[in-house]
């Protein structure tokens, strides 16, 4: 069962405009979420997080939103650039869950020069 | 920032045989690792969770015996293929968290097995 699902499998987005990939999520008990960016054949590197006290976190280039009553998740780049032509995924711990994490199958952003 | 390092990079090895995969955690104590694997165009998926001094607790259909975690000190865990096949050729990832409850991940380890 997935519990952290990102159904955009792709994105293709021109260079300078924004990126926004949506994750959702089923398990009320996440506590802390999480985007990753990876390349092919190169681990996941660590994006951005937000807890789920609050609704917004900011980080340069990139934003990430939580509506906790809709279960959702996303994250705002801007302005895209094409080395942010990556896969990028969702995370989602369980708040007592002993730093689990649970992974959704990510989104492929192509950003075009 | 905190670095996890992972060891080899690469693997080849024939059927039959077992392969060692290591992951360090280079500047901090990690008393959790995580070992992920990715299939080609899918999500990582949690193979198990790894506490310092016991017994690593494995996912839903993943074999124990097949995937064999050991996590001796704060800072290393190693997961060994035993008796690889050609299906178990894939990436393997590991994480690990710090104090404060932050995922780290190492660099991935690559495994074929011919």
């Amino acid at each position: 069962d997935q519990q952290v699902k990102q159904n955009s499998p792709s994105l293709s987005v021109q260079e300078g405009r924004i990126s926004i990939l949506n994750c959702d999520y089923t398990n009320s008990m996440f506590d802390y979420f999480l985007w990753y960016k990876k390349y092919p054949a190169e681990g996941p590197t660590f994006l951005i997080s937000i807890s789920s006290i609050k609704d917004k976190n900011e980080d340069g280039r990139f934003t990430v939103f939580l509506n906790k009553s809709a279960k959702h998740l996303s994250l705002h780049i801007v302005p895209s650039q094409p080395g942010d032509s990556a896969v990028y995924f969702c995370a989602a711990r369980i708040a007592w869950g002993g730093n689990q994490f649970y992974f959704g199958t990510g989104t492929s952003l192509t950003v075009i020069p | 920032g905190a670095v996890v390092s992972q060891h080899p990079s690469w693997v080849i090895c024939k059927s039959g045989t077992s392969v060692k995969i290591e992951c360090r955690s280079l500047d901090f104590q990690a008393t959790t690792m995580f070992w992920y694997r990715q299939f080609p165009k899918q999500s990582l998926m949690l193979m198990a969770t790894s506490n310092e001094g016991s017994k690593a607790t494995y996912e839903q259909g993943v074999e124990k015996d097949k995937f064999l975690i050991n996590h001796a000190s704060l800072t290393l865990s190693t997961l060994t293929v035993t008796s690889a096949h050609p299906e178990d050729s894939s990436f393997y990832i590991c994480s690990a968290t710090d104090k404060v409850g932050e995922l780290f991940f190492g660099e991935g380890s690559r495994l074929t097995v011919l």
